[in-house]
C-alpha cells in the first residue's frame, strides 16, 4: 500500500535552533516528493519539491530536504530557525504512473520559542 | 499573477443546514481540486476537475455533498444537509494540468464550523 507517515506531530524549538521534520513514504512505484508549509489560517504554500536528479533539494525560507530512496525518507531541515517559521508543515507524495495527485502526510506542527 | 480565490473564508452553520463554498482557480489552469482537511490531519481529496469534467470523486461523500465547475473555470462546492463532522476547512487548489498535475496551488481555504 502507499502511504505517507509523518512521526512527529509537534516539534518544539528554540529560536535559531537546527531542526528536522521527518517523512517517510511507503512505495512500490517511483515517486515525487514535496514539503508543504501551512500558516494560521492560511492555505497551503509549496516550500520544496524533489521530481528527480539530485537528492538534495533547496526551497524557500531557508529550507532544505534531502531524498533517501533506501530509506524511503524526505526529511525536511533548516539550520537555523526564528519565530516565523511557527507553522504546520506536511509532507506529500505523488505516486509516478497514479493519478499524480499528492497524498498528503498528517502534518507536524513546529513550535518555534524565543 | 493572482492566486486561487475562495469565499467565504469562515461560515458557521447549524447541522441540517446547507453551505456553499466558491473557488475562482489561478488562470490558465485546466485542473481543479477540493480538499477537505479536518482539524490535526492532511488535507483529503474529495474530488479533481479537469476543465469542466470530474476525474475523481471517490472520496466525496455523493449523499451530501456535490460540486459543479460549469465552464471550466471557477467552482461551488455545496454540503447538503450539514453535519457535525463536516466541521474542517475546505481548500481548493488549482494545477495546469498535463505532466503538471502535482504542482498545485492552494486557496487560503474557508472554515467550516457546524453547530
Amino acid at each position: 500500500a502507499q502511504s505517507v507517515t509523518q512521526l512527529d506531530s509537534q516539534v518544539p524549538v528554540f529560536e535559531e535552533a537546527p531542526v528536522e521534520l521527518r517523512c517517510n513514504y511507503s512505495s512500490s512505484v517511483s515517486v515525487y516528493l514535496f514539503w508543504y508549509v501551512q500558516y494560521p489560517n492560511q492555505g497551503l504554500q509549496l516550500l520544496l519539491k524533489y521530481l528527480s536528479g539530485s537528492t538534495l533539494v533547496k526551497g524557500i525560507n531557508g529550507f532544505e530536504a534531502e531524498f533517501n530512496k533506501s530509506q524511503t525518507s524526505f526529511h525536511l531541515r533548516k539550520p537555523s530557525v526564528h519565530i516565523s517559521d511557527t507553522a504546520e508543515y506536511f509532507c506529500a507524495v505523488s505516486f509516478i504512473g497514479g493519478s499524480y495527485i499528492p497524498t498528503f502526510g498528517r502534518g507536524t506542527s513546529l513550535i518555534v520559542h524565543p | 499573477e493572482a492566486g486561487v480565490a475562495q469565499s467565504p473564508r469562515y461560515k458557521i452553520i447549524e447541522k441540517r443546514q446547507s453551505v456553499a463554498f466558491w473557488c475562482n482557480p489561478i488562470s490558465g489552469h485546466a485542473t481543479l481540486y477540493w480538499y477537505q482537511q479536518i482539524l490535526g490531519q492532511g488535507p483529503k481529496l474529495l474530488i479533481q476537475f479537469q476543465n469542466n469534467g470530474v476525474v475523481d470523486d471517490s472520496q466525496l461523500p455523493k449523499d451530501r455533498f456535490s460540486a459543479e465547475r460549469l465552464k471550466g473555470v471557477d467552482s461551488t462546492l455545496k454540503i447538503q444537509p450539514a453535519k457535525l463532522e463536516d466541521s474542517a476547512v475546505y481548500l481548493c487548489a488549482s494545477s495546469l494540468g498535463g505532466t503538471e498535475l502535482y504542482e498545485q496551488y492552494f486557496g487560503p481555504g474557508t472554515r467550516l464550523t457546524v453547530t
